[in-house]
């Protein structure tokens, strides 16, 4: 099956600064790539997601990039903010199969 | 608010007893997915139902069992609880084609089940 490693576990960033946060997957035929956040003690949010027919998608702060030869694909964050603060999961998938495969997690702490 | 629901908020029980989280989806998805969540540890799924019937199985233990019903709510039963299952247990839904185009999983706000 479907094995996602998220690197790194924990990130810590002066506020104003970058945050890239990576990922590898093993099955060359997941096609979705999806990025949630989780504040503590709540559910997960996406935050933004990405096909494997684009190498990269940007949402204000927000950009992920994917590198399918590769297989993995990173979540850039720019100037960051202390609400940035949270835990980052990746994910992928194979659109037939539905079954969502999420990465370890890495804890961002913005400080100010 | 993501539009799908799950009660109880909490729950408090001992080793060795069962009890059944619920799971609405939002209107119009097929698909329910289930995710534990120990403390401080990924999101883990469980299982999937796709219009009432088990469509993907993951490290789900034989103690726990889930069902999607014809109004498409779903349930999430565990039995003989452990320590160990004390856990966040979140539901999620999509549209849920079968075969088709994947879209985002909603979640819903998570029931946090403490096991003493």
């Amino acid at each position: 099956g479907e094995n996602v490693e998220q690197h790194p576990s924990t990130l810590s960033v002066q506020e104003g600064d970058s945050a890239v946060i990576k990922c590898t997957y093993s099955d060359s035929a997941s096609n979705y790539f999806p990025w949630y956040k989780q504040e503590l003690g709540k559910r997960p949010q996406l935050i933004i997601d990405i096909r494997s027919n684009v190498g990269e998608k940007k949402d204000q702060r927000i950009a992920v990039t994917l590198n399918k030869t590769a297989k993995h694909f990173s979540l850039h964050i720019t100037e960051t903010q202390p609400e940035d603060s949270a835990v980052y999961f990746c994910a992928a998938i194979k659109a037939a199969g539905n079954k969502l495969t999420f990465g370890g997690g890495t804890r961002v702490l913005v400080k100010p | 608010d993501s539009g799908v629901t799950q009660t109880p908020k909490h729950l408090i029980t001992a080793t060795g007893q069962r009890v059944t989280l619920r799971c609405s989806p939002r209107s119009g998805d097929l698909s329910v997915y289930w995710y534990q969540q120990s403390l401080d540890q990924g999101l883990q799924f469980l299982i999937q139902y796709y219009n009432g019937e088990e469509r993907a199985k993951g490290n789900i233990l034989e103690r726990f069992s889930a069902q999607q019903f014809p109004d498409l709510h779903s349930e999430l039963n565990l039995s003989s609880l452990e320590l160990g299952d004390s856990a966040l247990y979140f539901c999620a839904s999509t549209p849920g084609v079968a075969g088709g185009v994947y879209n985002e999983q909603f979640f819903g706000p998570g029931t946090r089940l403490t096991v003493l």
